[in-house]
């Protein structure tokens, strides 16, 4: 039971367009959410987290947006540069019954073109 | 500081040999995390020790054999493992288990069985 989703492996833009990466869950006791770059042979990178009681999250060009109707969330990254080329993981975690244990999504590669 | 320090980088081994990989952090952190990867998959939760004690054994066979010598320190025993064990290894930690905090990776170990 996959509980938490990327539905698309890959992502290509162009350098200072838009990327959006997409993400959705099926456990309705999710109530913090997180966001990973991950480079080849690198561990994954903190990059930005939002906790339920909120629907966005704003760090210098990345931005979680959260529809906790749709179970769904969104990492925005604007402008886009070739340095985020990477791979995304989403995560969850449900602090009332695992605190910070966290539940990846497969990934997704995001590729931005110079 | 958000450092997790990893060694060895890469490790060769046999399946009759015993190595070991540490971890280590000077966050404060009291939750401290093994992780197996595989290529193209999302990190698979293996130990997760809090307070300096074993909290989570997700259901690892006992070739591997975590221990936590003190608050800063995580070491990951291998012992007669197999060809289908090697993958990157990753450490992580976060200020706690109770409640969900980001967790911050090392690098990771790259393991190969031979």
């Amino acid at each position: 039971d996959q509980q938490v989703k990327q539905n698309s492996p890959s992502l290509s833009v162009q350098e200072g367009r838009i990327s959006i990466l997409n993400c959705d869950y099926t456990n309705s006791m999710f109530d913090y959410f997180l966001w990973y770059k991950k480079y080849p042979a690198e561990g994954p990178t903190f990059l930005i987290s939002i906790s339920s009681i909120k629907d966005k999250n704003e760090d210098g060009r990345f931005t979680v947006f959260l529809n906790k109707s749709a179970k769904h969330l969104s990492l925005h990254i604007v402008p886009s540069q070739p340095g985020d080329s990477a791979v995304y993981f989403c995560a969850a975690s449900a602090r009332e019954t695992s605190g910070s244990r966290l539940t990846f999504g497969e990934g997704t590669q995001l590729t931005v073109n110079p | 500081d958000t450092e997790v320090t990893q060694t060895p980088k890469h490790l060769v081994m046999g399946m009759t040999n015993k190595k070991s990989l540490k971890c280590e952090q000077h966050m404060g952190h009291r939750a401290m995390y093994w992780y197996k990867q595989k290529a193209k998959k999302p990190p698979e939760l293996m130990f997760v020790y809090s307070y300096e004690k074993l909290s989570i054994n997700e259901s690892v066979p006992s070739r591997f054999s975590p221990e936590c010598p003190n608050s800063s320190l995580l070491n990951l025993h291998l012992h007669a493992l197999q060809p289908e064990d090697s993958a990157l290894y990753l450490c992580a930690s976060s200020r706690g288990l109770a409640t969900p905090y980001e967790q911050y990776f090392g690098p990771g170990t790259r393991l190969t069985v031979t």
